[in-house]
């Protein structure tokens, strides 16, 4: 069983609106978590991580933690065609050596 | 940016061939990751790596090999490749460090089985 769900696996969002993801681990030792991005014929590249409760901001994007339930969250305000994409979301453990992803959420953002 | 390459991009072998995957990383970073990529699955682990010599099984180890010959250097050797192993390989090498824990990606290579 996958150890770290992603949802929706997919949304649409029109241009200049909020994109919103799920990412929750079934594993209690979990307390890391990355957001990627990867572009279509492209590698991932992180965007961002969190390892503590509460909310991270860089620019449009923004993160949750919430370490009680395991689950955090991605928002991308004022979508752009560019932010077309599919985000992967991945965890570990503290002094974890291996990074566990999800299977993605693919975001499509329409003019 | 860190970086991180691979070789070949892409490769076309058949049922029962003998395939080498190559991935360099000119970071100076300790860990070194193999992946797979399957519509579906997302990223699978299959090796990984903290050091030269060293070798770690991930989550979908069945029909690989990898070895880490050194700092740089980790190969992932499939040495009867099947249809099943037709994917898109993905190495990564990490940073961790204080406040800082970062996967940086290669480009990806192509396998095809026939």
């Amino acid at each position: 069983q996958q150890k770290v769900q992603q949802s929706p696996e997919s949304l649409i969002v029109p241009e200049g609106g909020m994109a919103s993801l799920n990412c929750t681990s079934s594993d209690r030792n979990v307390d890391y978590f990355w957001w990627y991005r990867q572009h279509s014929g492209k590698s991932p590249k992180m965007l961002m991580s969190i390892f503590s409760n509460g909310e991270k901001e860089e620019g449009r994007f923004t993160v949750h933690l919430n370490k009680a339930s395991l689950h955090t969250s991605l928002h991308i305000r004022d979508s752009q065609p560019s932010d077309s994409a599919l985000y992967l979301c991945a965890a570990s453990s503290q002094g974890g050596r291996a990074l566990i992803f999800g299977t993605g959420t693919t975001v499509s953002v329409s003019p | 940016e860190a970086a991180v390459t691979q070789s070949p991009r892409n490769k076309v072998t058949v049922t029962g061939g003998n395939v080498t995957l190559s991935c360099r990383q000119t970071n100076s970073h300790n860990y070194m990751y193999w992946y797979r990529q399957d519509t579906g699955h997302g990223l699978r682990l299959i090796h990984y790596s903290y050091g030269a010599g060293n070798l770690q099984i991930g989550d979908v180890p069945d029909g690989y090999k990898a070895t880490r010959t050194t700092q740089e250097d980790f190969f992932l050797l499939l040495e009867l490749a099947s249809p099943s192993q037709t994917s898109l390989y993905f190495c990564a090498s990490r940073y961790w460090g204080v406040n800082q824990d970062t996967q940086y990606f290669g480009p990806g290579t192509r396998l095809l089985v026939l």
